[in-house]
């Protein structure tokens, strides 16, 4: 039973350059999710997407982009990375929104931009 | 605006009780959540708190009081392998989670 699929589990990118986080989930789950964390401080929602074609943007979506092709998979797109986006990003799915649905995390991945 | 505050760092004597106390100011709230996230792991799912009052699950207890913005995680009989962060997040209807900065807990022996 894999659950949610990060990959890679570490970065590191050059300024300017870019990349795209791979997520995948095996559990049917219509709504996924793109959190980064930064040392101290809680994990801040990037994008976030309720069903297959259908994507919004969270807190912080400046510099990333995402798209939800099929169910499963939920890819997160850095364009031009900068020194910011140095952070660690964890992806993670739920069955629905309901008031008692938890959310299953990926492994996460490391990310260093210099 | 949204905000979740929680202590960031508390220490605690392996067997002890430890309480994290987390406060929230939200907008739609739905629910709360507590996630335990051991050191270069994923946060993993402990309880939540739909309605006020007390969950216990095992040596876990998780409290809400949704007229105060307040909700607390206990931790009894600790061991050292509860030492991690704890997370406290609200469930928001139609705006996902937002979530607290966390709190480190450090169990000595």
């Amino acid at each position: 039973n894999a659950g949610v699929t990060q990959t890679p589990k570490f970065r590191i990118l050059k300024i300017g350059q870019s990349m795209t986080l791979q997520c995948t989930q095996d559990m049917n789950h219509n709504y996924m999710y793109w959190y980064r964390q930064d040392p101290g401080m809680g994990l801040k929602l990037i994008y976030y997407s309720v069903g297959a074609g259908i994507t919004d943007k969270g807190e912080v979506p400046n510099g990333y982009n995402v798209s939800r092709s099929t169910t499963e998979d939920f890819p997160l797109r850095l364009e031009l990375a900068a020194p910011s986006q140095t952070s660690v990003y964890f992806c993670a799915s739920s069955y629905s929104q309901g008031a008692d649905e938890k959310l299953f995390f990926g492994s996460g991945t490391q990310l260093s931009v210099l | 605006g949204q905000n979740i505050d929680q202590p960031t760092e508390m220490t605690a004597t392996e067997g002890a009780i430890v309480q994290i106390n987390c406060t929230y100011q939200t907008s739609g709230f739905n629910g709360l959540f507590w996630y335990q996230q051991h050191a270069g792991e994923a946060p993993t799912f402990l309880s939540y708190n739909v309605l006020d009052g007390l969950e216990e699950k095992g040596r876990f207890s998780s409290f809400l009081s949704r007229s105060k913005g307040y909700s607390y995680l206990l931790l009894k009989e600790l061991q050292m392998k509860d030492s991690a962060s704890y997370l406290c997040a609200a469930s928001n209807y139609g705006q996902n989670f937002v979530f607290g900065p966390g709190t480190r807990l450090s169990v000595l022996p």
